[in-house]
C-alpha cells in the first residue's frame, strides 16, 4: 500500500529565502511527525501532530520554524528565511497511535541545501 | 523531557563477529523502547520493540535487545553480523503516559567488512 510521501525529495535554495516541504502520511494515521536528519546530529525531533491535539512544537529550533497539518492528514513545513545550518535531510513520519505503541512509517525525506 | 544517549558513533566490524550497541535513556517513568534501522538509500524501518513483559525482545534478522530498568539501558545484540547489517541504527523512547513525542538517539552506524 502506498506510504508516507514526501515533496520535493530534493530543494536547493539561496540562503534567506522561504521553503515548503509536504508530508503526505498513510490514511487513517493520526500522528504525524517532522524530524531533522543531520551528519552527527542523529534524528533531531522536530513537531509532533496527534489527532485534535494542539500540536508539541517543543522541539522547533527556532521561530523561522513552522508547520501546519491540515485537516488531519496533509503537513506542510515552512522555514522562513533560510539559513546554510538548516541544510539537513527533513524527514515525515507517521503512525496510527503517536508511536506510542505502533512503529512510525518514515517517508523518504527532503534533502534542503541552503546555499 | 527524556533524552536517549546511543554511545557509539560508528562500529566496524568483521562478519561474523558478535554485536552491542549502547542505549541508555534519561527518563524516569515507564518508558515504551524501541530501534529502528535505516540501511543505505533506504528510509527509517522498525528493527524491534519493547511494551512490556519479556525484557528480552526478539526483532528482525536475528537481532534482539535487552531493556535493564536499573540501567536505564535497551542494548542491541547481535550474535553474528552480516555484511547486510551494514546500516544506521536508532534507539528511540517515548513516555508511557501522555501525549509526549517519540525521541530519538543520534544513531550509531555500523560498518560490517568481509
Amino acid at each position: 500500500g502506498a506510504g508516507v510521501s514526501q515533496s520535493p525529495s530534493n530543494k536547493v535554495t539561496e540562503k534567506g529565502k522561504d521553503v515548503e516541504l509536504r508530508c503526505d502520511p498513510i490514511s487513517g494515521h493520526t500522528a504525524l511527525y517532522w524530524y531533522r536528519q543531520s551528519l552527527g546530529q542523529g534524528l533531531e525531533f522536530l513537531i509532533y501532530f496527534q489527532g485534535n491535539s494542539a500540536p508539541d512544537k517543543s522541539g522547533l529550533p527556532s521561530d523561522r520554524f513552522s508547520a501546519e497539518r491540515t485537516g488531519g492528514s496533509v503537513s506542510t513545513l515552512t522555514i522562513q528565511r533560510t539559513q546554510q545550518e538548516d541544510s539537513a535531510v527533513y524527514l515525515c513520519a507517521s503512525s496510527s497511535s503517536g508511536g506510542y505503541n505502533s512503529p512510525l512509517h518514515f517517508g523518504n525525506g527532503t534533502r534542503l541545501t541552503v546555499t | 523531557a527524556q533524552s536517549v544517549s546511543q554511545h557509539n558513533h560508528h562500529v566496524i566490524l568483521s562478519e561474523a563477529a558478535s554485536l552491542e550497541l549502547g542505549c541508555n535513556y534519561s527518563y524516569g517513568g515507564t518508558v515504551n523502547l524501541f530501534w529502528y534501522v535505516q540501511y543505505p538509500g533506504q528510509h527509517l524501518q522498525l528493527l524491534l520493540k519493547y511494551f512490556s513483559g519479556d525484557p528480552l525482545v526478539k526483532g528482525i534478522k536475528g537481532f534482539e535487545a535487552e531493556f535493564i530498568k536499573s540501567k536505564f539501558s535497551f542494548n542491541l545484540r547481535k550474535p553474528s553480523v552480516q555484511w547486510s547489517d551494514t546500516a544506521e541504527y536508532f534507539c528511540a523512547v517515548i513516555r508511557n503516559s501522555g501525549n509526549t513525542p517519540l525521541v530519538f538517539g543520534k544513531g550509531t552506524r555500523l560498518s560490517v567488512i568481509a
